[in-house]
């Protein structure tokens, strides 16, 4: 079974600064996919970033990046030039090539401080 | 830019009573997901629904559960006698849609949830 772990439970940072999610998970798979989930207070899950294993390439989406070190089963989300709009739970999340459920790390819990 | 959308977004019931949560997905998407969040704790997989028959279930999805796709639209999740436990925030998905590839790895879009409290 996969485990998707994120250690931080909450972080903060100043509006316009840069702030890094980590995320690591355990599998035995070879190809899979990784998200970032962001759930404002309004408790809807938005997709931030989608990152295909086999792609060596980091994804971008404007303003958020990913780390994505396959060895090292981490995948770390950067969330650059905060804004207010940021404040919200991050979920880390891993999907099975062959499979179609995902599991969820615990969430961070981001706060972006004017 | 279509959603997907869910009824109602707040349940409350007694222990021991029926409840259905409705969903509608984008239109067009193959695949159709429930995933529910106790207050405080992981969000948590139920079962995925392709071609009308449900592809994986979760341990949590037992017999107390079951989805259906009655139309071409709504896609229904019923919990046939609510225990307290029960007590979460239940969130639809759907992928597969155009525009992706039509396979069961596409990226999921979720609906606002609804937030269901037994009494």
């Amino acid at each position: 079974a996969q485990t998707v772990t994120q250690s931080q439970p909450e972080m903060s940072v100043q509006e316009a600064e840069t702030v890094t999610l980590s995320c690591t998970y355990d599998t035995s798979e070879n190809n899979y996919y990784l998200f970032w989930y962001k759930q404002p207070p309004s408790r809807q899950m938005i997709l931030v970033i989608r990152q295909e294993a086999y792609k060596q390439q980091n994804a971008t989406e404007n303003r958020f990046s990913v780390n994505f070190q396959k060895a090292a089963k981490s995948f770390s989300l950067k969330i650059s030039d905060s804004q207010l709009g940021d404040t919200a739970m991050y979920f880390c999340a891993f999907m099975k090539a062959a499979g179609n459920k995902l599991t969820f790390g615990g969430g961070t819990r981001v706060l972006v401080k004017p | 830019e279509p959603e997907v959308t869910q009824t109602p977004s707040h349940q409350v019931t007694q222990m021991g009573q029926e409840v259905i949560l409705r969903c509608v997905p984008i239109s067009n998407h193959l695949y159709f997901y429930w995933y529910r969040q106790i207050l405080g704790q992981k969000v948590e997989f139920l079962v995925s629904f392709y071609n009308n028959e449900i592809s994986e279930k979760s341990e949590i999805f037992d017999d107390q559960f079951s989805v259906e796709r009655p139309d071409g639209s709504n896609f229904t999740l019923k919990i046939r006698s609510t225990k307290l436990e029960d007590s979460a925030m239940y969130f639809c998905a759907s992928s597969g849609g155009e525009g992706q590839t039509g396979t069961s790895t596409d990226t999921q879009y979720f609906g606002p949830g609804t937030r269901l409290t037994v009494l």
